[in-house]
C-alpha cells in the first residue's frame, strides 16, 4: 500500500525565512502527490500536486514542492515565510483503492504544524 | 469557485442516538468520500463511493456507519448509534477522478460531539 511520512510534528521559523515542510513517500509505480494545509477549525485546502513533468511544483500562496524520486520526496517549501502560513500541512498520496471499480483513495500524512514567528 | 459543502457545522448528539452528516460534493464529480479527523490530528478515510455504491472501506467504518446518495445530490454519513469515541471532525471530499490529476476537495467539515 502507498503512504507517507512527515517525520516533523511541528516546524518553527520566523518571518521572512524560507520554508520547509518535509514529506517521504512509499509507493509502487509513479506517485500522485499532493499538500493541503488547514487552519483551525477549517476543512483541508489543495495547496498542490504533482503528477508527471517539472520535478519543482508551484501551487497556491506562494508555496512549491519539489520531487525527488531518489530520495522519494517531496518537501513543501516557501522562500519567505509569512506569518499567516501558521497552520497544519499534510502531505497525501493516491492510493490503488477499489480494483473493480477503479477508484482510488487517498492516505494522508500525520501533519506537521507550522508555527511563523513574528 | 466550486466547492463541496456540508452541513451541521456542528452537532452535539447524546451517545447511542442516530446522526446524519450531510454533503453536496461538487456538481461533476462521480467520486466521493467521508474521511474523519480527530482533535486536529491525522485525517483518517472512512470510505469511498461511486456509481451508488460503496468502493472501499475502512476499519473504522463499521456497521454503524452507512453512506447514502439519495437524491443525485446529497451525499450522507450515517451514524447509527453514535459512542463517545466517534466525536470527530468528519470531512467530505469528492473528486472527478479525470485527467486533470485527480485533486480531492474537501468539505469545511461537520464537527461531532457525543456526549
Amino acid at each position: 500500500a502507498q503512504s507517507v511520512a512527515q517525520p516533523e510534528d511541528q516546524v518553527n521559523v520566523a518571518e521572512g525565512n524560507p520554508l520547509t515542510v518535509k514529506c517521504t513517500y512509499s509507493v509502487s509505480g509513479n506517485p500522485y502527490l499532493f499538500w493541503y494545509v488547514q487552519y483551525p477549525n477549517r476543512g483541508l485546502q489543495f495547496l498542490l500536486k504533482y503528477i508527471t513533468g517539472d520535478n519543482l511544483v508551484k501551487g497556491s500562496y506562494g508555496f512549491e514542492a519539489e520531487f525527488n524520486k531518489s530520495q522519494t520526496s517531496f518537501h513543501l517549501k516557501k522562500p519567505s515565510a509569512l506569518v499567516s502560513d501558521s497552520a497544519l500541512y499534510f502531505c497525501a498520496v493516491r492510493d490503488f483503492g477499489s480494483r473493480t471499480s477503479g477508484t482510488y483513495k487517498y492516505i494522508f500524512g500525520t501533519g506537521t504544524r507550522l508555527k511563523v514567528l513574528a | 469557485e466550486p466547492e463541496v459543502t456540508q452541513t451541521p457545522s456542528h452537532q452535539v448528539t447524546q451517545m447511542g442516538q442516530e446522526v446524519i452528516l450531510r454533503c453536496v460534493p461538487i456538481s461533476n464529480h462521480l467520486y466521493f468520500y467521508w474521511y474523519r479527523q480527530i482533535l486536529g490530528q491525522k485525517v483518517e478515510f472512512l470510505v469511498s463511493f461511486y456509481n451508488n455504491e460503496i468502493s472501499e472501506k475502512s476499519e473504522i467504518f463499521d456497521d454503524q456507519f452507512s453512506v447514502e446518495r439519495p437524491d443525485g445530490s446529497n451525499f450522507t454519513l450515517k451514524i447509527r448509534s453514535t459512542k463517545l469515541e466517534d466525536s470527530a471532525m468528519y470531512f467530505c471530499a469528492s473528486t472527478a477522478l479525470d485527467s486533470s490529476g485527480n485533486t480531492i476537495y474537501f468539505g469545511e467539515g461537520s464537527w461531532l460531539t457525543v456526549v
